[in-house]
Formats: C-alpha cells, structure tokens, sequence
C-alpha cells in the first residue's frame, strides 16, 4: 500500500486562489520532504525540500512566497501554491525517503488547473 | 543542465520483446536509481544501483552502471502491456539527499 500520502489528486480553482496541497508519510517519519513540478510529457523538477521544524530550502528559479512550505510535524509537510494563476498550472508531486539515501515514495501527485 | 540525458525519448516494442533504455550522467553519483511513472500518478521505485556496483536484477529488470562512461541501462525482458509507462532515471550524489532526474523514456508496449 501507498506509503506517501498525498491530497487533493486534484484541484480545478479561480486565478487568484490559494491551493493547499498535503504530503503525509504514512508509516514513518520523514523528517525531510521534497516537492517536485511536472510539465506535461516531461521530467520531475525538484522545487524545494521540506524541512521538519525549519525553513524549506528552494531551488533555484522558484519563487519562496509564491511557493509556501510547511514542514510542522514529522509526517505532515504542506506546499500553499499562493495567488495561483493559469501559469502554476502544472502536476505536483512530493516524495520522502524513509532514511538518508534510500530509495523515495512518491505521492501520486496533484494536477492544479488554474482557470 | 543538471538532468542527465534518457535516451530514447520514445519507444513502442511488441508484447514480449525487450525494452533497453539508457540513462547520462555528468557528475560523480552516490547511486542511481529508476523509477517509473504511468499517466498522471506518481513514480514508483524500481531499482537502485550504488556506485560501486555493476549490475542488478528484479524480476525482469536489469539495471547496468557504468561509472567510468557515466551511463547506466534499464532493461526489461519479455515486456507486457502492463509495462507501458515513463521510465525516470535519478542520480543521488554524495552528502545529498535530493535526487536529480533524468528527462525520462515513454515506452509502449504494443499488445
């Protein structure tokens, strides 16, 4: 069974909304949690990692305030795609090893339709 | 950039023969590790490879790695419709726990 959850699967809104997306580790703790975007029929691209209890650290080109991240609990991290428009559109995945550099579950992702 | 290169883009084989995809890489690697995708959900992890190791098997999968070519194969022998997906290699480099992806291989397997 899944091992990573992840909510909503999808999401259709209005320009200017705000959308919650959650990434919950079912049967461990993940004190470190990435968020990936991806485009149609391309690769992942890593957006940030979720850190429990402290900051997220964003990868280059990603907007911190557009793309807010919680990590307040050692099963929850949460991404807040703020003010959305019909550009932050795309499928959104986070991912969280159970330890080091083991192997990631994924979540099955969000697809975000902005109007 | 940072992706290493999948090739082919593309691949559609009939049920029952064998699938190869290839996977470049630029930089030194802890491990490499494949996963796949169907539409619309999330990756599943198939097989991961250390630096240190040549080769492994699961079930029908044959992943190679060749650190000296920065290279890496995912193979699958006697492909079945259900194998019809994108396949991702991910390096994960020393001291880090992000993994970089590959730009990915849509197989379809032709029943």
């Amino acid at each position: 069974g899944a091992v990573v959850s992840q909510h909503p699967s999808w999401v259709i809104c209005k320009s200017g909304t705000s959308v919650k997306i959650e990434c919950r580790s079912l049967d461990f703790q993940a004190t470190t949690m990435f968020w990936y975007r991806q485009f149609p029929k391309q690769s992942l691209m890593l957006m940030a990692t979720s850190n429990e209890g402290s900051k997220a650290t964003y990868e280059q080109g990603v907007e911190k305030d557009k793309f807010l991240i919680n990590h307040a609990s050692l099963t929850l991290s949460t991404l807040t795609v703020t003010s959305a428009h019909p550009e932050d559109s795309s499928f959104y995945i986070c991912s969280a090893p159970r330890q080091g550099n083991q192997p990631q579950h994924f979540g099955d992702g969000t697809r975000l339709s902005i109007l | 950039s940072q992706q290493g290169e999948e090739d082919p883009q593309a691949l559609s084989i009939q049920e029952g023969e064998n699938a190869t995809m290839n996977c470049s890489y630029k930089t030194s690697i802890n491990n490499l590790q494949w996963y796949r995708q169907n539409s619309g959900r999330g990756l599943v992890h198939l097989i991961l490879i250390r630096s240190n190791e040549r080769e492994k098997h699961s079930g029908r999968l044959r992943v190679t790695l060749d650190t000296s070519k920065k290279s890496s194969s995912l193979l699958i022998t006697a492909s079945r419709a259900a194998d019809t997906a994108s396949y991702f290699c991910a390096r994960l480099l020393f001291g880090n726990e992000k993994l970089t992806f590959g730009t990915g291989t849509r197989l379809t397997i032709i029943p």
